[in-house]
């Protein structure tokens, strides 16, 4: 069965404390691996896409990578507007389904 | 309009209302989706479109009907609903099904059911 789990589910960081949030996956034909953020009453922003293992990609102070079994989202120097939930979401078969984790809830505090 | 967006943003019905959810892209995309969102459980998939023709129905009750007529515009038309229905509903669009084409989120409605 397809799942996806994110860890932690909640994270507090000081501004400035660097710190990674973890993806586990266990599907089979990975066609895509996805990072949302979501506000409390928003729906979900897209943030990046991962093809292959071994790919990275950043955007200001996220850094995302995967690996065969796992994503990782890196924040480096954390600020408190960075405070949200991160989802996590792998795409499988041809019909655009995307299987989402339950997300890891960030509080960064001043 | 940019983007996605959903209306109404919040709703309120008894078990016996019937209501319709509306969602629009202004992105050109060819593919659309109904997620439910619950407390503390992940995104759940719905309903999928492509080229207004629905290509998955993710075991969901027949008390929730989808139509999509045309690419731009999806509905979500409710009946007879149950409190555990009450949740935010998302809808988002693609480029297509393709893999890798990522969803755009709208803002979602809120609904409770009473």
């Amino acid at each position: 069965e397809d799942q996806v789990t994110q860890s932690p589910e909640a994270l507090r960081l000081q501004e400035g404390e660097s710190s990674s949030l973890n993806c586990s996956y266990t599907v089979s034909g990975l066609r895509g691996l996805f990072w949302y953020r979501q506000d409390p009453g928003k729906g979900p922003e897209f943030l990046f896409t991962l093809y292959s293992a071994g790919e990275e990609k950043e955007k200001e102070r996220l850094k995302a990578t995967l690996t065969k079994k796992e994503s990782f989202l890196h924040i480096t120097a954390p600020k408190p507007e960075d405070s949200a939930t991160y989802l996590c979401a792998v795409q499988v078969g041809g019909k655009g389904k995307l299987i989402f984790g339950q997300g890891t809830e960030l509080s960064v505090k001043p | 309009e940019t983007g996605v967006t959903q209306t109404p943003r919040h709703l309120v019905m008894g078990m016996t209302n019937k209501k319709s959810l509306k969602c629009e892209q202004h992105l050109g995309h060819n593919a659309m989706y109904w997620y439910k969102q619950s407390a503390k459980k992940p995104l759940e998939l719905m309903f999928v479109y492509s080229l207004e023709e629905r290509v998955e129905n993710n075991s969901v009750p027949s008390r929730f009907s989808p139509e999509c007529p045309n690419s731009s515009h999806l509905f979500l038309h409710l009946h007879t609903l149950q409190p555990e229905d009450s949740a935010l509903y998302l809808c988002a669009s693609s480029r297509s099904l393709a893999g890798g084409d990522e969803q755009y989120f709208g803002p979602g409605t809120r609904l409770t059911v009473t």
